[in-house]
Parts: C-alpha cells; structure tokens; sequence
C-alpha cells in the first residue's frame, strides 16, 4: 500500500536549535515529493519540490534532501517564525495523486 | 503562484443541513482539487474538478454528499450535504496537477453540531 509516514509527530526547539522532520514513503515509482508549510488557520504553502535521490533544495533556514525511502527537512538556527506544520507529500504509485503524510507540528521557542 | 481565495472562511452548521463552499482563483486553471483535513489526518483527496466534465471522485466519497459545480476556469464549489458532526473538518481546495506541485486556497473550518 502507498503510505506517507512523517515524525515526530511534534517537535519543540528552542531558538538556534538545529534539527530535521523525517517523511518515509512506501510508494512504487516515485515520482515527486513534495514540502509543505502549513500555519493555523491557512492552508498549506509549497516550500520544495524533489524528484531523485540524492537531489537537495534549499530555501533560508530550511534544506530538504531525498533518498530512495525518505525525505529529511532540516532546519538550521530556526526562529520562533519557524513555528507551523510541515506537511509532506508524494506522488507515485498507483494513487494517482498527491499522498499526504500527517505532518509534523514544529514548535520554536525564543 | 495563483491566488486562490475561499468563501466562508469558518461556518457552524446544524446536523442535516448542506453548506457550500466556494473557490476563486485569480487565474485560468485546468483542474481544481478539493481536499478534507480532519483533525489530527493527513490530507485526503476528495474529488478532481475539470471544467465542462464531470467531478471525478475518490474512493469513499460520492457525488450526492459532496456535489461539486465547476462553470468556469476560475471558479468551483463543494457541497457538504446531509451534514453530520463527522463531516467535521477543514475543508481546502488546490490548483496545479494531479502529481506535482499544487497551491491551496487558505480553507474553510466547518463545525457541524
């Protein structure tokens, strides 16, 4: 079965604390993976786009990477604004669409 | 990146009654989706809108409880009917393509009591 799978669940940092949100996928043939950045109240914003292995996108403090099971989100010296859901997401499979995984609820304190 | 736009942005509804949702985007699109987000879920695909076709749904929803209308390339809607509280949820639509990068509408939050 395609599955999307993102831990932790929650993650709280202090500010300047570095560290990575991890999405794990079982799909056949992927075809793209996808970052997303959801704040209370709004709906997600797109942050970054992968298609291969070994392939890294960079945006300020976020760096995503991808291998053949998983994608890393790392964040470095993030700031209290850094404070939102991230949501990931592949394309693959025999699905047909995007697959979303549950997300990760980041937390930054100051 | 389009800019899309929905209406209401939160609603309360009484169980048994529908509400619909609005989409606007600010430019000419070929597919509109239409997404739930319960709490505490990922994401879940509820139908594909095209203009001049048919919505095409997804395993486990169907047309006569969550209706959709796409009259032109910028505008569609999604109908909760028959509400209970397990309709419950975030209710979002996207533009883009079925398999690469879509950008979402802000949400609309339904309470259904």
């Amino acid at each position: 079965e395609d599955q999307v799978t993102q831990s932790p669940e929650a993650l709280r940092l202090q500010e300047g604390e570095s560290s990575s949100l991890n999405c794990s996928y079982t799909v056949s043939g992927l075809r793209g993976l996808f970052w997303y950045r959801q704040d209370p109240g709004k709906g997600p914003e797109f942050l970054f786009t992968l298609y291969s292995a070994g392939e890294e996108k960079e945006k300020e403090r976020l760096k995503a990477t991808l291998t053949k099971k998983e994608s890393f989100l790392h964040i470095t010296a993030p700031k209290p604004e850094d404070s939102a859901t991230y949501l990931c997401a592949v394309a693959g499979g025999s699905q047909g669409n995007l697959i979303f995984g549950k997300g990760t609820k980041l937390s930054v304190k100051p | 990146s389009a800019v899309i736009s929905q209406k209401p942005s939160r609603d309360i509804c009484q169980r048994g009654t529908s509400l619909t949702i609005q989409c606007q985007v600010d430019s000419q699109v070929t597919m509109m989706f239409w997404y739930r987000q319960q709490p505490g879920q990922s994401l879940t695909l509820i139908a594909t809108a095209n203009q001049g076709s048919e919505a095409t749904y997804e395993s486990g929803f169907v047309i006569d409880k969550f209706p959709i209308s796409r009259p032109n390339l910028t505008f569609s809607t999604l109908t909760v009917s028959n509400m209970s509280p397990e309709d419950s949820s975030i209710y979002l639509c996207s533009v883009g393509r079925p398999e690469d990068e879509q950008f979402f509408g802000p949400g609309t939050r339904l309470t259904v009591l």
